[in-house]
């Protein structure tokens, strides 16, 4: 079966633009994840959607959002891009609970801001 | 709140020997679960093993094997007969029952020699 697909791979962006970043879990997943993984911070949570609620957030300013829909794809969105928002962003689906079973991760999506 | 600590930012292993890795974690609560991840130059995170911590037996997966020492709140991987793919980054995680984000520890690049 399909993993986890994030869209799109490589992203370059100017500062103050907004992006979106988009993510597939596996088919029948309702959980989805978001983290940030950069060199200083390493892999800092984000946000975490089920059946189309946010149901727990990270400790990131506002400009970072995101949503998930009745199919279980999720974007999530930056906007007033910032130097420090570059980073891989990593998406994460799972069945249950998650980390009952741990996550299944896509490869992410690089953004890069200049 | 809880904290991951990988020490070792770096660790060498030859073909076919056995190398463990170290981590150590901070919580106050009992009920909670242990990931290794592994993250290729594919960037996509992939499960290597996990842990009830209401569970005494220490976890194995093939060549991937934990020991688990709950009161000393540590979780080392130990990998056996190492192999040219094992290369990647490793990280340790944690969760806490009944939440829904995973906190990582920093990553320990593991090579592996021919």
């Amino acid at each position: 079966k399909a993993g986890v697909t994030q869209t799109p791979r490589y992203l370059i962006k100017t500062r103050g633009q907004q992006v979106t970043l988009s993510c597939s879990p596996i088919s029948g997943h309702r959980s989805v994840s978001w983290y940030q993984q950069t060199p200083g911070q390493g892999l800092q949570f984000l946000f975490e959607y089920f059946s189309e609620t946010q149901r727990n957030k990270g400790n990131f300013p506002g400009r970072f959002s995101g949503r998930q829909f009745s199919n279980s794809r999720s974007e999530m969105n930056v906007s007033t891009l910032e130097l420090g928002d570059s980073a891989l962003y990593l998406c994460a689906s799972s069945l249950v609970l998650p980390g009952d079973y741990g996550y299944t991760f896509g490869s992410g999506t690089r953004l890069t801001v200049v | 709140a809880q904290t991951v600590t990988q020490s070792q930012p770096e660790m060498s292993v030859q073909e076919a020997e056995t190398v463990t890795l170290s981590c150590t974690y901070d919580t106050s609560e009992s009920d909670y679960y242990l990931f290794w991840y592994k993250q290729p130059p594919s960037r996509q995170m992939i499960l290597v093993i996990r842990q009830e911590a209401y569970k005494q037996q220490n976890a194995t997966e093939n060549r991937f094997s934990v020991n688990f020492q709950k009161a000393a709140k540590s979780f080392s991987l130990k990998i056996s007969d190492s192999q040219l793919g094992d290369a990647a980054m490793y990280f340790c995680a944690y969760r806490r029952s009944g939440t829904y984000k995973y906190i990582f520890g920093t990553g320990t690049r593991l090579k592996v020699l021919a």
